[in-house]
């Protein structure tokens, strides 16, 4: 099976930059992503990893360690509207269903 | 360019009923995974259907069941509801059998009493 860990919960100030961590255990290994959901809202594509190393999108990047079944997802320069929950995921070995964590509900603060 | 629209927004139905809830994907997309996300925790995948045929299944008992249109559209109908059926209903379309990028719609909010 599956299973994935990350933080319950993640408090940082407006401006500053929040790291949330996601460890996994999976039998097979096909990629990591990173979903944000805003309370009554739909989870959005955030970004995704299938090799080692940092990917960057804008204020957001996501890293992957294959070999320690760890990744995190990184916030640069936080704004209110950045207040979410944001999950990481595997995907199965076909690639075609994701195992969602328990999510990490960051709050922003002024 | 519509994207993923899900239908009703709000249930509340009677331990015992049925219930099905309805899905549309994004246009371009063929494949409609959905998935039962409880309260403080992260959407668990029920199934996958494309071309019309459950592709994959997760770990929910036969009172889960779907179906899939010609025009890709697709229902989650669940059966003799349970109190600990209550959860938001997400419904994800990707093309290809793929779950690369899901567009998740904002689900529907069904609440067993």
């Amino acid at each position: 099976g599956q299973s994935l860990e990350q933080p319950s919960e993640v408090t940082a100030v407006e401006g500053a930059i929040v790291q949330i961590n996601c460890t996994y255990q999976t039998s097979g290994f096909y990629g990591l992503s990173w979903y944000q959901q805003h309370d009554g809202g739909a989870p959005t594509f955030l970004s995704y990893n299938a090799l080692d190393g940092l990917e960057e999108t804008g204020r957001f990047s996501s890293f992957l360690s294959r070999s320690d079944s760890y990744g995190y997802l990184l916030l640069q320069e936080l704004q209110m509207k950045d207040s979410a929950s944001y999950f990481c995921a595997v995907y199965n070995n076909a690639g075609n269903m994701l195992t969602f964590g328990g999510g990490t509900r960051l709050m922003v603060k002024p | 360019d519509a994207g993923v629209t899900q239908s009703p927004t709000h249930l509340i139905k009677t331990r015992g009923q049925q219930v099905t809830l309805r899905c549309s994907p994004k246009s371009g997309h063929d494949t409609v995974s959905w998935y039962q996300q409880a309260l403080g925790q992260g959407p668990q995948f029920i199934f996958q259907y494309y071309e019309e045929e459950e592709r994959q299944r997760g770990n929910f008992p036969d009172r889960f069941s779907g179906h899939q249109f010609p025009n890709y559209s697709s229902e989650l109908n669940v059966n003799a509801l349970l109190l600990g059926d209550s959860a938001l209903y997400l419904c994800a379309s990707s093309w290809g059998q793929g779950a690369y990028g899901y567009t998740f719609g904002s689900g529907t909010r069904l609440t067993v009493v």
